[in-house]
């Protein structure tokens, strides 16, 4: 069974802080690696998404990718209130994409 | 360029009724997904196709799920009859490619009363 394991929260930062978010998977076989965030009540939108290991930066998020360890994370600087969301990790092994059941991340003004 | 559309955005139904959706993908987007997310939980895959071929239908409950794209452009998933458990969002995504970007639809709201 491919799995996809995220920590649930709710996660609380302080407005300005860093978020961490994190996310493991089981499939070494695994090539392509995605951060979605997905607001209450609406679809999941494409954040970031990594390939190769090492950081992956883009304005407040830097994806990190970690394939020995198989751990994929996303760092959010400067949070934001309007960063709070659900934030769901993807991973795609064998043409299929497999999500995790996401991390609620809540920004504490 | 337009997104994902799906219809309709919200159902109400009774157990044991049949239910269907539609989904139109982007333009020129030969894959398609269907998925069900349950509140509290990510997404899961119920079906893939590539063009109007199926590549991954492993997660649909055939008993009850089937889901169609005949001419390789819109998707129909249809659920008969409809389960308490059924209740979730449905949720159409495309990609130009597999391992690409996935574009999701807004979502069905389902309620199985």
């Amino acid at each position: 069974q491919k799995e996809v394991e995220q920590n649930s929260g709710p996660l609380s930062v302080p407005e300005g802080a860093i978020a961490s978010l994190n996310c493991t998977y089981s499939d070494r076989g695994s090539q392509s690696f995605f951060w979605y965030r997905q607001y209450s009540g609406k679809s999941p939108e494409l954040i970031m998404f990594i390939y190769s290991n090492g950081d992956k930066e883009d304005g407040r998020f830097t994806a990190q990718l970690n394939k020995a360890s198989q751990y994929v994370s996303l760092l959010i600087r400067d949070s934001q209130p309007s960063d709070s969301a659900t934030y769901l990790c993807a991973v795609n092994p064998d043409d299929k994409i497999i999500f995790g059941k996401g991390t609620r991340l809540h920004i504490l003004p | 360029e337009a997104g994902v559309a799906q219809s309709p955005r919200y159902k109400i139904i009774e157990k044991r009724q049949s239910v269907a959706f539609w989904c139109n993908p982007i333009s020129g987007h030969a894959t398609l997904y269907w998925y069900q997310q349950i509140l509290g939980q990510g997404p899961k895959l119920l079906i893939q196709f590539q063009n109007n071929g199926v590549v991954d239908d492993s997660q649909l409950p055939k008993d009850r799920f089937s889901a169609e794209r005949l001419k390789g452009v819109d998707s129909t998933l249809k659920i008969q009859p409809a389960k308490l458990e059924d209740s979730a969002v449905y949720l159409c995504a495309s990609t130009s490619q597999i391992r690409e970007t996935q574009y999701f639809g807004p979502g069905t709201r389902l309620l199985v009363l």
